[in-house]
């Protein structure tokens, strides 16, 4: 498919675990968003990674997140310790750099997360 | 900082009638960008329109209009001709001018039609 992949689609874990969140972006897509969808928050954004930049970390809510994008493809969002405040749906986002695609962010299906 | 606003929580709509999701906006920039989503119950977002600050007209993609009112610092989705498969939750979005260009969300509207 052409479209943004994210897996896994549902994780359950137990409070205090790590988990990973992988985003795979649609090919030849530069830039790549995380927003986290929560009911008390809305969509918030998360971080942004654009080439080789460094990337822009400021939405990430704790210094439990972080990220990283191998190869200028696939990314990777970690939580570590989970919290129970962290259960919402995880989106990732792509943005290519010609004609309107420099402007569109494309959503993958998301990662629900429920910490328990 | 950017700042959008949607006011309709929820609406309910005929099928076949055309219906509007009303979007205003808070910018000090010149330059910027609109988007609507939409997301089924399925949870993905799916990009309906874009409309940019200096297009001149509005945008159209099939069903969907953006009627555009800069002044006003409104940019409402027109669907006309509404189907069931028009049930879902729609998101108005500014994307940022500068840095990240990332999005900043409105709360959404739940779309739904009825037969």
């Amino acid at each position: 498919g052409a479209g943004v992949s994210q897996s896994p689609s549902n994780k359950v874990t137990e409070k205090g675990k790590d988990v990973e969140l992988r985003c795979d972006p649609i090919s030849g897509h530069t830039a790549l968003y995380w927003y986290r969808q929560s009911l008390g928050q809305g969509l918030e954004f998360l971080i942004y990674f654009q080439g080789n930049s460094a990337p822009d970390k400021s939405g990430l809510p704790s210094d439990r997140f972080s990220a990283e994008r191998t190869g200028g493809s696939v990314s990777t969002l970690t939580i570590q310790r989970t919290q129970q405040e962290d259960s919402a749906v995880y989106l990732c986002a792509s943005r290519g750099i010609q004609g309107q695609e420099t402007d569109t962010q494309y959503f993958g299906p998301g990662t629900r997360l429920t910490v328990l | 900082a950017q700042k959008i606003t949607q006011t309709q929580p929820g609406m309910f709509v005929q099928e076949k009638e055309a219906v509007t999701l009303d979007c205003t906006y808070d910018t000090s920039d010149p330059s910027y960008g609109l988007f609507w989503y939409k997301q089924p119950s399925s949870g993905e977002m799916i990009f309906l329109i874009y409309q940019g600050s200096y297009d001149q007209q509005n945008a159209t993609e099939g069903r969907y209009s953006l009627n555009f009112q800069k002044a006003r610092k409104s940019a409402n989705l027109v669907i006309s001709a509404s189907q069931l498969g028009d049930s879902a939750m729609y998101f108005c979005a500014m994307r940022e001018p500068q840095g990240a260009q990332k999005l900043v969300f409105g709360q959404g509207t739940r779309l739904t039609i009825n037969p």
